[in-house]
């Protein structure tokens, strides 16, 4: 078991530009969550999946971001027509189970960088 | 709505000496209750956790916190601190019915030799 891992690691990329994260959960978790995290701030959440399904997406997630994870086990978090304030950590974590209070797991983040 | 409030953004102790980050929540509902630590470079990884039982609840590297419902706290404390326990420390709430976990702001710890 290697951990919840992200890709890539660090992103930069121009404004109005697409960009796509990838999250490869721990094998066995059946939970798996997105979160953003910017400067100085906790990590703030924007969805997550229960196997395939999305089950909740915070309103913070904009008409351009769009999240899915097909057959329940990685994910990818796409974000169109980047805009400089979409700059910050995303962050993964999976859990198992259905408890609120499972202890998630979290990847090392993928930081995305709009000039 | 559910929320945390870490109260300083940046503590510095000494070697050897107390460590106290202060948490207070706010939730209409019994909250779960989290910390957890992040350290440069690497994924968020959970200290403890409250989930109804003991009130006093223990957890890796020394670490404990206490639930105090009258005082709506979850302080994290470690007796003696360590020069590897500087870190960035995020308390955060849910509850049974809510899978958004809310963070707080985060309190950076440094310890000085």
């Amino acid at each position: 078991d290697t951990g919840v891992s992200q890709d890539p690691r660090h992103k930069i990329t121009k404004r109005g530009q697409n960009v796509t994260f990838r999250c490869d959960p721990i094998s066995e978790h059946n939970r798996l969550y997105w979160y953003r995290q910017t400067l100085g701030q906790g990590p703030e959440f924007l969805t997550y999946f229960q196997n395939e399904a999305q089950l909740e997406k915070s309103r913070l997630l904009s008409d351009r971001f769009s999240a899915e994870r097909p057959k329940g086990s990685f994910s990818t978090l796409e974000i169109q027509r980047t805009e400089q304030g979409d700059s910050a950590m995303y962050l993964c974590a999976s859990s198992f189970g259905t408890n609120t209070n499972s202890e998630q797991y979290f990847g090392p983040g993928t930081r995305l960088t709009v000039t | 709505a559910q929320s945390v409030t870490q109260l300083g953004s940046h503590v510095s102790v000494s070697e050897g000496a107390l460590v106290l980050l202060r948490c207070n929540y706010s939730s209409s509902v019994p909250p779960y209750l989290f910390w957890y630590v992040q350290y440069p470079n690497q994924g968020l990884q959970l200290l403890l956790k409250y989930t109804s039982a003991a009130t006093l609840v223990k957890g890796i590297n020394g670490f404990e916190a206490e639930f105090k419902k009258s005082e709506t706290s979850f302080h994290l404390t470690k007796p003696s601190a360590h020069m590897s326990d500087a870190a960035e420390y995020f308390c955060a709430v849910s509850d049974p019915w809510n899978n958004d976990m809310r963070f707080g702001a985060g309190t950076r710890l440094t310890v000085k030799p």
